[in-house]
C-alpha cells in the first residue's frame, strides 16, 4: 500500500463547478498535511496547509479527518487557471515528507 | 528574486556520462533536499541534508551522489546515469525540518534527459 494514496484523476469541470479531491495516508503518526499545486513541467508550489478544524482559503477549502486518515481538498467556483495537478503531502516527522503522485484537474470554457 | 535556484533548467547527458545538477539558496535555510520525479508520478525523496548532516533514503541507488559544500549551496551528481535516470530533479528547502510545519520551497527543477 501507498503512504499517501490519490486518485489520479484526470477531473474534467466547466468553469465555475465545485470539485472536490480526497486523499489517504497510511501513517497513523503523521504530523502535518498540506495541498501542493503543481504545473506541467513547473515545481510544486504549496497551496494551504490542512488541519483538523479545516481551513479556507478564498475558494478553497481544505479538511483533514484524522481517524479516518484522509484529507479533502474543495475548490469553489473553479476556474481555468486552476488546472493543474493537486499533490496531497503528509509530513511524518524526521525530514520525511511524503507526496502523493497527484490529482490532475482541467477546467473547461 | 528567486529563493531557491537550479541550474541548469534542462540538461542532456548520455548513457554512463557523469553529471552534476546544482542548486542555491538565498534563504538561509537548515535543510536541502532532492526530490527525483517522473512523470505522473509522485516526488520521490533521495536525499537530504541538515547543515552538514547527510541523510541518503534507504533505497537511493548508490548512483546517486550529493554534496554541500556550504549552507547556499547543493550538488546532486550522478555517477553513471541510465535510461531510467530521465526525469525531472527537484531541489528544496525548509527551515528547520524537524517542526509541524514543514513547508518545502522549491526551486524550479533540472530536467534530465538520458540518451
Amino acid at each position: 500500500r501507498k503512504e499517501v494514496e490519490q486518485d489520479p484523476g484526470p477531473f474534467n469541470v466547466p468553469e465555475g463547478a465545485t470539485v472536490a479531491f480526497n486523499c489517504t495516508y497510511s501513517n497513523s503518526a503523521s504530523q502535518s498535511f498540506f495541498w501542493y499545486r503543481q504545473d506541467c513541467r513547473k515545481e510544486p508550489k504549496l497551496l494551504m496547509s490542512v488541519y483538523s478544524s479545516g481551513n479556507e482559503d478564498g475558494r478553497f477549502t481544505a479538511q483533514l479527518n484524522r481517524a479516518s486518515q484522509y484529507i479533502s481538498l474543495l475548490i469553489r467556483d473553479s476556474k481555468l487557471s486552476d488546472s493543474a495537478t493537486y499533490l496531497c503531502v503528509v509530513y511524518g516527522g524526521g525530514f520525511k515528507t511524503i507526496f502523493g503522485a497527484g490529482t490532475r484537474l482541467f477546467v473547461k470554457a | 528574486d528567486a529563493m531557491v535556484i537550479q541550474n541548469p533548467r534542462y540538461q542532456v547527458t548520455q548513457f554512463g556520462k557523469p553529471v552534476t545538477l546544482s542548486c542555491s539558496q538565498t534563504l538561509n535555510h537548515n535543510v536541502m533536499y532532492w526530490y527525483q520525479q517522473k512523470s505522473s508520478q509522485a516526488p520521490k525523496l533521495l536525499f537530504h541534508y541538515y547543515d552538514k548532516d547527510f541523510n541518503n533514503e534507504a533505497d537511493t541507488p548508490d548512483n546517486f551522489q550529493s554534496r554541500r559544500p556550504n549552507t547556499s549551496f547543493c550538488f546532486l551528481d550522478i555517477r553513471s546515469p541510465g535510461l531510467g535516470d530521465a526525469a525531472m530533479y527537484l531541489c528544496a528547502t525548509s527551515s528547520d525540518g524537524g517542526g509541524a510545519e514543514e513547508k518545502l520551497f522549491f526551486g524550479s527543477g533540472t530536467q534530465l534527459s538520458v540518451l
